[in-house]
C-alpha cells in the first residue's frame, strides 16, 4: 500500500518568510500529487496539484516541486500570511479511486 | 454555489445508538467517499462510490453502510454506535475518479459516542 510521510510535523515561521513544506511517498506508480489546506474547524481545501510528467507547478504563491528520483514532493509558500497558518497534508494517487493522504505538517506564522 | 454539504455539523450518540450523516454535492460530480480524520491518523477512506448504485469499501469500512441512489447523495450510516467511532467525518466529491482530480471535501460532521 502507499506509504506518506512528512520530514516535519510542525513548522514556525515568521510572517514575509517562505516556507517549505516536505512530503515523501514510496509508490513509485503514483502519478498525481495533490497538496491540501486543512484549516482548523473546516474540511481540506486543494491548493494546488501535479502530475508526474511535470517537476515544478506555481500557482499564486505556491510553487511545488516533484522529485520523482527520491519519491520527494515539497509545497513552497512565498511571503507566507498569518491567514496560511493551517494544516498541510500531500495525497499522492496512483491510478486507483483511493488517496492516500499524509497526516499534515502544522503550519503556524508568527506575526 | 454550496460545494459539498454535510449536516449535522455537531452529534452526540449513546452507544448502541444509530444515525446517518448526510452528505449532498451541487457540482455533479460522479466519484463521492466518506473520510473519518482522527489525531496523529490523518484522513483514512471509509467507503466510496463512483456513481449511482455503485458503492465500494475503503479502508476502514467496518461499522459504516452507504448507499448510492442518486448523483447528488451519499449518506453514511452508523448502525450501532461504538466509542471507538468517535472522530470527525469528512464527505468529498471529484469529477473523475479520485486519485487524477482534486477532491472537493465538506466541513465535517463531529461525532461523540458516549
Amino acid at each position: 500500500g502507499e506509504s506518506v510521510g512528512l520530514h516535519l510535523p510542525t513548522l514556525s515561521v515568521q510572517e514575509g518568510d517562505n516556507s517549505i513544506i516536505n512530503c515523501a511517498y514510496s509508490n513509485s506508480a503514483s502519478d498525481y500529487f495533490i497538496w491540501y489546506k486543512q484549516e482548523s474547524g473546516k474540511g481540506p481545501q486543494f491548493i494546488i496539484d501535479i502530475r508526474s510528467n511535470m517537476d515544478k507547478r506555481q500557482g499564486q504563491r505556491v510553487t511545488v516541486l516533484l522529485n520523482k528520483t527520491v519519491k520527494h514532493l515539497s509545497l513552497q509558500i512565498a511571503a507566507t500570511q498569518p491567514g496560511d497558518s493551517a494544516v498541510y497534508f500531500c495525497a499522492p494517487g496512483a491510478g486507483s479511486y483511493q488517496l492516500t493522504f499524509g497526516k499534515g505538517t502544522k503550519l503556524s506564522v508568527i506575526p | 454555489n454550496a460545494g459539498v454539504t454535510q449536516t449535522p455539523k455537531f452529534q452526540v450518540l449513546k452507544t448502541g445508538q444509530s444515525m446517518t450523516l448526510q452528505c449532498a454535492q451541487d457540482m455533479n460530480h460522479e466519484y463521492m467517499s466518506w473520510y473519518r480524520q482522527d489525531p496523529g491518523m490523518g484522513l483514512r477512506l471509509i467507503h466510496y462510490s463512483v456513481g449511482a448504485g455503485i458503492t465500494d469499501q475503503g479502508e476502514v469500512p467496518n461499522g459504516y453502510n452507504v448507499s448510492r441512489s442518486t448523483t447528488e447523495d451519499f449518506p453514511l450510516r452508523l448502525l450501532s454506535a461504538a466509542p471507538s467511532q468517535t472522530s470527525v467525518y469528512f464527505c468529498a466529491s471529484s469529477y473523475g475518479g479520485s486519485s487524477n482530480q482534486p477532491q472537493h471535501f465538506g466541513d465535517g460532521t463531529r461525532l461523540s459516542i458516549l
